[in-house]
This record gives structure tokens, C-alpha cells and sequence, in this order.
């Protein structure tokens, strides 16, 4: 089974600068997909980013950006001059991609960032 | 285009009660999906279909029942609520085909069992 760990529970930063939240994930499969979802204060699970497993460029969305290591099993997000709005619990999650995956996702822990003005 | 519903948005339950959990989508996905989020423990599978009439345990699927009679539906029930079922619930889907990978979620359900 998919294992997927978000160390760090609670995260902050000032408006405007950097942060980034880490995953690491452990799996034997090859082949799969790793995303970050953002859920606000209004509960709402809303995906922010995605990386195929297969492709070794990281995926970037705008001011959100990932760092995925395979052989190290990490797929870090990075947000790039933090906004208010990004205010939120992140959840790292993972779906192994095989024929009997059925799109089925393994979530983290979950990481609550603050954005402090 | 509503996306994903869910119904009731809110419920308090004494131990012991029963209840199902409306779930409804108007895109025409085949997967749907029952998760319960817990503080400190993300969100965990409860039940899966992946499509009319077929359902499939998850990863915590003890104490619940599923039902998927029509594609748009997917009905989550609590026979007998136990307070370790207190939790906020979500209902998902998504497209069947290989690239399709956002899974679309409804705005949860908190249920309180007293």
C-alpha cells in the first residue's frame, strides 16, 4: 500500500515572500500521478497542481511550483510571492495510475499554511 | 452546472441512529468516491464506484454502506452511527479515461454523533 507523509503541520510566512511545503511518498509502483490540493477555511478540496510520474520536468501553475525527486520519493510545493488568499490547508496527494488504481488517492496529513500581511 | 452536490451539509446523529449521505454529480463521471477527512489524518477512502450499479471498499470502509443505483448518484449510509464516525465527509468524481486525473469534490458534510 501507498504511504504519503506531510511533516510539517503548520507552516507561515509574510505576504509577498516564498515558502515551501514538503511531501514524501512511498511506493513500488513506477508509474503514477502526485498532486497538491488546497482546501480553505471554506472546506473546498481545490486542486492546485499536478505531476505525472513519467515526465521528469516539474510541473508549475502559475506562482505554484513543485520540485518532484523520484528517486527520493519527494514532491515538495513551492508558492511564489504568497498572497492571502493562500491561506489554506495543503494536502499531498498520490494515485498509483495502474489499471486497478480507479483513481483512487492516498492523501497526507495535510500542512496548514498561514500568509501573514 | 452545479458540479458536485452533497446532502446534508450539516447533521447531528445520537448513537445508534441511521442516515445516508447524498452525493450527486451533473458531469456525467463514472467514478465517484466517499472520503472522511479527520483532523491530523487527511482524507481516507471510505467507498469507490466506477460506475451504475458497482461499489468497492476503500481503505476504511467498516460501519458504512454505499449504493450507486444511477450514474449521478452516490448514496453513503450510516446503519447505526457510532461517535468514532463524527467526521466531515466529502463525495468526489471524476472521468473513467486515463488522462482525466482531477477528481472533482462536492463541499462536505460535517456529521457530529453524540
Amino acid at each position: 500500500a501507498q504511504t504519503v507523509t506531510q511533516s510539517q503541520p503548520e507552516m507561515s510566512v509574510q505576504e509577498a515572500e516564498t515558502v515551501t511545503l514538503s511531501c514524501t511518498y512511498d511506493t513500488s509502483e513506477s508509474n503514477y500521478y502526485l498532486f497538491w490540493y488546497k482546501q480553505p477555511p471554506s472546506r473546498q478540496m481545490i486542486l492546485v497542481i499536478r505531476q505525472e510520474a513519467y515526465k521528469q520536468q516539474n510541473a508549475t501553475e502559475n506562482r505554484f511550483s513543485v520540485n518532484f525527486q523520484k528517486a527520493a520519493k519527494s514532491f515538495s510545493l513551492k508558492i511564489s510571492d504568497s498572497q492571502l488568499g493562500d491561506t489554506a490547508m495543503y494536502f499531498c496527494a498520490f494515485d498509483h495510475a495502474g489499471g486497478t488504481s480507479y483513481g483512487k488517492l492516498t492523501f497526507g496529513q495535510g500542512t496548514i499554511l498561514t500568509v501573514h500581511p | 452546472n452545479a458540479g458536485v452536490t452533497q446532502t446534508p451539509k450539516f447533521r447531528v446523529l445520537k448513537t445508534g441512529q441511521s442516515m445516508t449521505l447524498l452525493c450527486a454529480q451533473d458531469m456525467n463521471h463514472e467514478y465517484m468516491y466517499w472520503y472522511r477527512q479527520d483532523p491530523g489524518m487527511g482524507l481516507r477512502l471510505i467507498h469507490y464506484s466506477v460506475g451504475e450499479g458497482t461499489t468497492a471498499k476503500g481503505e476504511v470502509p467498516d460501519g458504512y454502506n454505499v449504493s450507486r443505483l444511477k450514474k449521478q448518484n452516490f448514496l453513503l449510509g450510516l446503519e447505526s452511527a457510532a461517535p468514532s464516525q463524527t467526521s466531515v465527509y466529502f463525495c468526489a468524481s471524476r472521468p473513467s479515461t486515463e488522462y482525466s486525473y482531477e477528481q472533482y469534490f462536492g463541499p462536505g458534510t460535517r456529521l457530529t454523533v453524540t
